[in-house]
């Protein structure tokens, strides 16, 4: 079974752009959430989408977006795009049952360097 | 606030030995807790999983244990093996909030 694949690998951007990465869940998997990942801060919970619906974001600015298909992919859209964002973006998959109590699959990251 | 902690950046234990690595949580509505593994450059990968409905999980050479009443997990690895160095980072769960919150990650170094 194929992991979660996430596109591009490797992005750089110049402040005041926008950016749209793309993550494919693993199959199967409906649960799609995102990450943000800097030197000593850890993961930081982005939002987390089932069914095309968002279920829960975490604490970032209104220019952190995302969506999911209906065919479970998502997306993530940062805008106006600041020297901060740099960083590894991650996307896990899982199956999304109603407890959670499940495990999430991290696909490689995305890494974003704001110039 | 963060509320997953994970108060040792790095650890360094020789082969062969056991590697612990301690993570401490606030919120006790928490009641599902991971370990991942993370190398350079790649996604986390997951290692080994426990409920609160239990305090101890056993997967080959790894083992968690949860502590509820001191709020405390903790990772054990035995033997340590050279493979082993990366960032581990623990994470939890509460019911129903379809989030996971991660601390900030240990580094673990075996040496040979």
């Amino acid at each position: 079974k194929a992991g979660v694949t996430q596109t591009p690998r490797y992005l750089i951007k110049t402040r005041g752009q926008q950016v749209t990465l793309s993550c494919s869940p693993i199959s199967g998997h409906r649960s799609v959430s995102w990450y943000q990942q800097t030197p000593g801060q850890g993961l930081q919970f982005l939002f987390e989408y089932f069914s095309e619906t968002q279920r829960n974001k975490g604490n970032f600015p209104g220019r952190f977006s995302g969506r999911q298909f209906s065919n479970s992919r998502s997306e993530m859209n940062v805008s106006t795009l600041e020297l901060g964002d740099s960083a590894l973006y991650l996307c896990a998959s899982s199956l999304g049952t109603r407890s959670l109590q499940e495990t999430q699959y991290f696909g490689p990251g995305t890494r974003l360097l704001v110039l | 606030d963060q509320q997953v902690k994970q108060n040792s950046p790095s650890l360094s234990v020789q082969e062969g030995r056991i590697s612990i690595l301690n993570c401490d949580y606030t919120n006790s509505m928490f009641d599902y807790f991971l370990w991942y593994k993370k190398y350079p450059a790649e996604g986390p990968t997951f290692l080994i999983s426990i409920s609160s409905i239990k305090d101890k999980n056993e997967d080959g050479r790894f083992t968690v244990f949860l502590n509820k009443s001191a709020k405390h997990l903790s990772l054990h690895i035995v033997p340590s093996q050279p493979g082993d160095s990366a960032v581990y980072f623990c994470a939890a769960s509460a019911a129903g909030t379809y989030k996971y919150i991660f601390g900030t990650g240990t580094r673990l170094k075996v040496l040979a």
